[in-house]
């Protein structure tokens, strides 16, 4: 089973403060890892996903994600927070098992990036 | 590509009514998938489709909700009879296969209310 976990319900930065917004996951292989960014009333957008390669990956709008395996985590990171960065953020998991690979969505975060 | 097109994006029901909602995935995509968000739960996947056909209904919360998809074009989620906890963002979104690591598009949302 996979499991994904975003241990802050709300991450409160100051605009221009670098900004990380955590997620662990659980999976009894190699995981597939994605960040997604919902803004108000909107429906969820891509931001970046790890598959295999360089932990670090980069994506939309700046932000960037590090893999750490023996961590087992895929923490969201941005190195200066803007207001328009508040948001609701989920991170998801997907791993190949039983031919199934939907992934499974973390709770979300709010973001608030204050002025 | 204009996306996952969702209709309504916003609809006020009676208890008891029935209420269809509608969505048109991204041309070409072979997987589409129906969540619900509310506060108190987050994210649920409700079904998901492969090729038309739905794989895995598990996450349909009682006999009320049904949902078909006629076409590679079209589907619907139908709730019947509506109670006011169904109130909720329903999600529709699409996908194309890619593997563990394929990318899913979101809609803007049906935002649900039942009075």
């Amino acid at each position: 089973a996979q499991s994904v976990a975003q241990p802050e319900d709300q991450v409160n930065v100051a605009e221009g403060n670098p900004l990380t917004v955590k997620c662990t996951y659980s999976v009894s292989g190699n995981p597939y890892l994605f960040w997604y960014v919902q803004y108000p009333n909107r429906g969820l957008q891509f931001l970046l996903k790890y598959i295999t390669g360089d932990n670090l990956v980069k994506g939309s709008y700046g932000f960037e994600a590090e893999f750490n395996k023996s961590q087992t985590s895929f923490h969201l990171k941005k190195p200066s927070a803007l207001v328009s960065d508040s948001a609701l953020y989920f991170c998801a998991v997907s791993y190949p098992s039983g031919g199934s690979y939907i992934p499974t969505f973390g709770r979300g975060t709010s973001l608030i990036v204050h002025p | 590509d204009a996306g996952v097109i969702q209709s309504p994006r916003h609809e006020v029901t009676e208890m008891g009514q029935e209420v269809t909602l509608r969505c048109k995935p991204i041309s070409g995509h072979d997987y589409l998938f129906w969540y619900r968000q509310t506060m108190m739960r987050g994210l649920e996947l409700l079904i998901y489709f492969n090729n038309n056909v739905p794989i895995d209904d598990s996450g349909m919360p009682e006999d009320r909700f049904s949902a078909k998809m006629p076409n590679a074009s079209f589907s619907t989620l139908k709730i019947q009879p509506s109670e006011p906890r169904d109130s909720a963002v329903y999600f529709c979104a699409s996908s194309l296969w890619g593997g563990a690591g394929n990318t899913i598009y979101f809609g803007e949302g049906s935002w649900l209310t039942v009075v």
